[in-house]
């Protein structure tokens, strides 16, 4: 049971690529998360997906993009990376609606944008 | 809406003494309560929540937490930390929903520097 799994762990980007970030899960859970961690601001949501097929706009989710591929699998993508978007990602699970359980954090994958 | 407000950004304590880490929410609805600790360069890990019941609740690593409703605050304490407590404390909050979609909240983070 590996819990939450990201990849890659760490990536340097230009501005103006693209690239995608990948979360799986393998604990049955139907919400999935995608925050970013800068200094002093703690975690912001960028978006969200309560169960397969739905996906939800966070705090902060200009520049990005995301997929629920099937229930395992949120990937967020950045079409035109900019400097702005260097942070920490992290993904995150939950279980269903209605049930008050605790959400589960990847390891985070560590983003420079030059 | 909800809100999270942790009022200190670094608390240093030495090894041994106690430490109370503050966390006040705001909302409109009921919420549940937890309290995360990340250790440096790694993701978030529950250290404990309250849900119901009783207003004292206990989690790992000896750290408890007080649930006041009046103030709307849920500090967490530790009565003696160790070097290893060294981390960053977040609070986070999330609606009571038994339909529609929710999110959780966080707060900025609280710096634990445990001095030897």
């Amino acid at each position: 049971n590996a819990g939450v799994t990201q990849t890659p762990k760490f990536q340097v980007l230009k501005t103006g690529q693209s690239m995608t970030l990948q979360c799986a899960q393998d604990m049955n859970h139907n919400s999935m998360y995608w925050y970013r961690q800068d200094p002093g601001m703690g975690l912001r949501l960028i978006y969200y997906s309560a169960s397969e097929g739905t996906t939800d706009k966070g705090e902060v989710p200009n520049g990005y993009n995301v997929s629920r591929l099937n229930k395992r699998e949120f990937s967020l993508r950045l079409e035109s990376a900019a400097p702005s978007q260097t942070s920490v990602y992290f993904c995150a699970s939950s279980e269903a609606l209605g049930r008050a359980y605790e959400q589960y954090f990847g390891p985070g994958t560590r983003l420079t944008v030059t | 809406a909800q809100s999270v407000t942790q009022l200190d950004s670094q608390v240093p304590v030495f090894e041994e003494a106690p430490v109370e880490l503050r966390c006040n929410y705001s909302s409109s609805v009921s919420v549940y309560l937890f309290w995360y600790v990340q250790y440096p360069n790694q993701g978030l890990q529950l250290l404990l929540k309250y849900l119901s019941g009783s207003t004292l609740v206990k989690g790992i690593n000896g750290f408890e937490a007080e649930f006041n409703k009046s103030q709307t605050s849920f500090h967490l304490r530790k009565p003696s930390v160790h070097i290893s407590d060294t981390a960053e404390y977040f609070c986070a909050v999330r609606p009571f929903m038994t339909s529609g979609t929710y999110k959780y909240i966080f707060g900025t983070g609280t710096r634990l520097k445990v001095l030897a």
